[in-house]
């Protein structure tokens, strides 16, 4: 099984400042077959990010992701007030597994 | 536009049985794999389990053996038959739809996820 670590484990950002999220896997991920998601309290999640950095239809500009292998980024830049949230990372290189999260929160 | 709405859940004590349904529309639903991921509360996710478009099914290691899920296409529906349930099964559970357009297999990621039922396992 593919253990994903992401850091931090929450992050305390202004709006308009940048995030830089953090997703390690444990072995390489295969094809670069890792996704983002977001979630907000009392909601499913969201995905953003498939193939490591291809933005899911309709998802804003100002989210990217880059990386490759056992190392992968998830970054927002210019934060907007809806951004603050919980972002989960999640490999598909095998059986699906998932990061532990980073809670992004307003300072 | 995908729609997916879940239900079933309930409370059920530990041993018991508890079967989650999730309607779909808005897509060709046979050809595409349909997943249940679940989230306790205050945790993060996990994927429990998938079903191709022409039923060929994978499972969790926590789960096998004791969950079936399953899919009827003439009704655009998904379940997940929950025995032997446990105190460590208690979670919000998600269908969630792979966006793999093949009625054979499946990608493994999820781009769409019903608003989620919640199971209690409890006595």
């Amino acid at each position: 099984e593919i253990v994903l670590t992401q850091s931090p484990g929450s992050l305390s950002l202004s709006p308009g400042e940048r995030a830089t999220l953090s997703c390690r896997a444990s072995q390489t991920v295969s094809s670069n077959y890792l996704v983002w998601y977001q979630q907000k309290p009392g909601q499913a999640p969201r995905l953003l990010i498939y193939g490591a950095s291809n933005r899911a239809t309709g998802i804003p500009g100002r989210f990217s992701g880059s990386g490759s292998g056992t190392d992968f980024t998830l970054t927002i830049t210019g934060l907007e007030p809806e951004d603050f949230a919980v972002y989960y990372c999640q490999q598909y290189g095998g059986s699906p597994t998932f990061g532990q999260g980073t809670r992004l929160e307003i300072k | 536009e995908v729609h997916l709405l879940d239900s079933g859940g309930g409370l059920v004590q530990p041993g018991g049985s508890l079967r989650l349904s999730c309607a779909a529309s808005g897509f060709t639903f046979g050809n595409y794999a349909m997943n249940w991921v679940r989230q306790a509360p205050g945790k993060g996710l996990e994927w429990v389990s998938v079903v191709s478009g022409n039923g060929i099914t994978y499972y969790a290691d926590f789960v096998r053996g004791r969950f079936t899920i399953s899919r009827d296409n003439s009704q655009n529906t998904v379940y997940l038959q929950m025995n032997n349930l446990r105190v460590e099964d208690t979670a919000v559970y998600y269908c969630a739809k792979d966006p793999y357009d093949g009625s054979s297999g499946w990608l493994g990621y999820f781009d769409s996820w019903g608003q989620g039922t919640l199971v209690t396992v409890s006595s």
